[in-house]
């Protein structure tokens, strides 16, 4: 899978809105951007995952750059339960790894009170 | 059915145990994972069944062996396990298609003494 670069970690708010953001500039143009999070001692929780176009669903809203090569997680109101890890992964569809899903670092967001 | 259930959800075993770890899922998903996480890492893939069929191992060691035996199931069977094996092992299951996103379990903390 290609590469993201996010940071390592970000403060916010309590009910402030929180972007988080990831570079993928080696992005190819079938690779979907995928965001997931993990809670404290939890698996991976899908969030929201987009090709080209801005998505928004009941957990957050997904903006991609036009020239796809960075994108970012925007947490409209921040809670207490959004602290967590959040990965920023791409999928690629290059055949036996097809069903790929491979982990950066990503970010760890802590919410403030 | 919306979830991946594992069990157990704690192990502690010693180094000559022959133990078995459990995935299940109902949302007939064709694509079923285990993961493994060490603390403070991002979770590293272990091998990919798609179809009930290993499609990837990412080289684990052979005291590690999965076994798919429906569309519904997975196991992964541990024996001869290291103390540094310790981790939290997570399943998780998704259509295969890109435009998916994965469903992942809680996990098995697992522990080897």
């Amino acid at each position: 899978d290609a590469k993201t670069t996010q940071p390592n970690s970000m403060e916010s708010n309590e009910e402030e809105p929180v972007h988080l953001p990831c570079n993928h500039s080696t992005i190819s143009g079938t690779d979907y951007i995928h965001w997931y999070r993990q809670l404290p001692s939890q698996g991976p929780e899908y969030v929201i995952h987009g090709l080209t176009s801005n998505v928004n669903n009941r957990m957050a809203s997904l903006a991609i750059a036009e020239d796809r090569k960075s994108s970012t997680l925007i947490l409209h109101r921040a809670t207490l339960r959004d602290a967590a890890v959040y990965y920023c992964i791409l999928r690629t569809d290059s055949g036996g790894s097809n069903y790929k899903l491979t982990f950066g670092k990503g970010t760890l967001l802590t919410v403030n009170p | 059915d919306t979830e991946v259930t594992q069990t157990p959800k704690h192990l502690v075993m010693g180094m000559t145990n022959k133990k078995s770890l459990k995935c299940e899922q109902h949302m007939g998903h064709r694509a079923m994972y285990w993961y493994k996480q060490k603390a403070k890492k991002p979770p590293e893939l272990m091998f990919v069944y798609s179809y009930e069929k290993l499609s990837i191992n990412e080289s684990v060691p052979s005291r590690f062996s999965p076994e798919c035996p429906n569309s519904s199931l997975l196991n992964l069977h541990l024996h001869a396990l290291q103390p540094e094996d310790s981790a939290l092992y997570l399943c998780a299951s998704s259509h295969g298609d890109l435009n998916y996103g994965y469903t992942f379990g809680s996990g098995t903390r697992l522990t080897v003494v």
